[in-house]
């Protein structure tokens, strides 16, 4: 099955600086790259996604590239707030069928 | 609002008992998922749907099981609930070209 390994774990930046998390998967079979917000007490929402035919996808202060001959992809959030402050998961899978997510980045924006 | 629920938000309940997470969605959507959320923040797979009548275990092992018999629900039962449960419950739902929507999860906890 897929495999996808996130890193980092932890990712700490002060408030109007740049994060970046980082994706690998396995399958090069896999289409459909999502990522994930979890706020506390809440469930994962879905903030951007891209799909294999497309190299890169924005969205306001977000961003998501792939490259799908290395099979990795990589999530930007440009200008950090307080409230991007989260556990944000990547994930991937074939056809829109189940999902293999990462093991979640903690994401902490100073002020 | 929401078009995936779960009920209840929290329960703490004793060794041996017998309980039922639900999870309805109005999203008309055929493949819904139960996922468990270890304290590490990890996604796991235990239990998926793609339609009535049809359930499928998911990559981690569990001691739970689901049905399917309506669209809209896909309840988790664990027969004897032991300590080892401790964990929040989270149901998703997808449907075709999209990503997965949440629920905002059921923490479990057995004393």
């Amino acid at each position: 099955g897929e495999n996808v390994e996130q890193h980092p774990s932890t990712l700490s930046v002060q408030e109007g600086d740049s994060a970046v998390i980082k994706c690998t998967y396995s399958d090069s079979a896999s289409n459909y790259f999502p990522w994930y917000k979890q706020e506390l007490g809440k469930g994962p929402q879905l903030i951007i996604d891209i799909r294999s035919n497309v190299g890169e996808k924005k969205d306001q202060r977000i961003a998501v590239t792939l490259n799908k001959t290395a099979k990795h992809f990589s999530l930007h959030i440009t200008e950090t707030q307080p409230e991007d402050s989260a556990v944000y998961f990547c994930a991937a899978s074939m056809r829109d069928y189940k999902l293999s997510f990462g093991a979640g980045t903690t994401v902490t924006v100073r002020a | 609002e929401a078009d995936i629920y779960q009920t209840p938000r929290y329960l703490v309940i004793g060794t041996g008992k017998k309980i039922t997470l639900e999870c309805s969605q109005t999203m008309g959507h055929d493949k819904m998922y139960w996922y468990q959320q270890d304290p590490g923040m990890e996604l796991h797979l235990i239990h998926y749907s793609y339609g009535v009548n049809s359930t499928e275990k998911g990559d981690l092992s569990s001691e739970s099981t689901v049905s399917r018999i309506r669209t809209e629900h896909f309840p988790l039962t664990l027969e004897s609930a032991r300590p080892s449960h401790t964990s929040q419950y989270l149901c998703a739902t997808t449907g075709v070209g999209s990503g997965y929507t949440f629920g905002s999860g059921t923490r479990l906890t057995v004393v």
